[in-house]
C-alpha cells in the first residue's frame, strides 16, 4: 500500500517571501503521479501542481515548482513570492499510473501567508 | 458547466438517523469518487464509479454506507444508522477516463459537512 507523509502540519511565511512544503511517499510501484492540491477554509480542493514520475524534469506552474527526487521519494513544493491567497491547507497525493485512479493524500500543511 | 455540485452542504443529524448527501458532477466526466475528510486529515478514498458500475469499495466503507449512480450521471452516498465517528466533511470528485494526460482531471466538489450529535 501507498502512503504519503507531511511531516509539518503548519508552516507560515512573509507576504513575498518563498516557503517549501515537504512531503515523502512510499511505493513499489515505478510509474505514478504526485500531486499538491490547495484546499483554501471552506472552499474547494484545487490542483496546484502534479508530476509524472518517468519525467526527470520537475514540474512548474507560475510561481509553484517541485523537487521531485524520485529515488529518496521525496516531493516538495516551492511557492516563490508568496501571496495572502495562498493561505490554505496544502495536501500531496499519489496516485497510481493505472487502474482506479484513486488519490492517497498526506495528512496536510497548513501555511499561513502574513503580511 | 459549474463544476462539481454536492448538497447539502452541511447536514446535522442525530445519531442513529439515515443520512443521504448527493452529488452532482461535471456532466462529460465517466468517473466519480467519494472521500471522507476528518477533522486534521487529508481525504480518504471511499469508493467510486465508472458510469453506473461501483467498481472499488474501501474497507472504510462499513455495511452501514451506500452509494449509487443509477444513470451514471448524479451519485447518492447513503449513511445508515449514523454514529458520532461519522462526522466529517465528504468530497465528491468527478474525472474523464481516459484522461488527456495533460492534466489529472480531477474536479473536486466544495464537499458535504457532516455532524452526528
Amino acid at each position: 500500500a501507498q502512503t504519503v507523509t507531511q511531516s509539518q502540519p503548519e508552516m507560515s511565511v512573509q507576504e513575498a517571501e518563498t516557503v517549501t512544503l515537504s512531503c515523502t511517499y512510499d511505493t513499489s510501484e515505478n510509474n505514478y503521479y504526485l500531486f499538491w492540491y490547495k484546499q483554501p477554509p471552506s472552499r474547494q480542493m484545487i490542483l496546484v501542481i502534479r508530476q509524472e514520475a518517468y519525467k526527470q524534469q520537475n514540474a512548474t506552474e507560475n510561481r509553484f515548482s517541485v523537487n521531485f527526487q524520485k529515488a529518496a521519494k521525496s516531493f516538495s513544493l516551492k511557492i516563490s513570492d508568496s501571496q495572502l491567497g495562498d493561505t490554505a491547507m496544502y495536501f500531496c497525493a499519489f496516485m497510481k499510473h493505472y487502474g482506479s485512479e484513486k488519490l492517497v493524500f498526506g495528512k496536510g500543511t497548513k501555511l499561513t501567508v502574513n503580511p | 458547466d459549474t463544476g462539481v455540485s454536492q448538497d447539502p452542504r452541511h447536514k446535522i443529524t442525530k445519531r442513529g438517523q439515515n443520512v443521504t448527501f448527493r452529488c452532482d458532477p461535471i456532466s462529460e466526466h465517466n468517473r466519480l469518487y467519494w472521500y471522507r475528510q476528518t477533522l486534521g486529515q487529508g481525504p480518504e478514498f471511499l469508493t467510486y464509479f465508472q458510469n453506473e458500475a461501483q467498481l472499488e469499495k474501501s474497507r472504510l466503507l462499513s455495511d452501514r454506507f451506500s452509494a449509487e449512480r443509477p444513470k451514471g450521471s448524479f451519485s447518492t452516498l447513503e449513511i445508515q444508522r449514523t454514529e458520532q465517528g461519522d462526522s466529517a466533511m465528504y468530497l465528491c470528485a468527478s474525472s474523464n477516463f481516459p484522461g488527456t494526460g495533460d492534466s489529472n482531471g480531477y474536479t473536486f466538489g466544495s464537499g458535504t459537512r457532516l455532524t452526528v450529535v
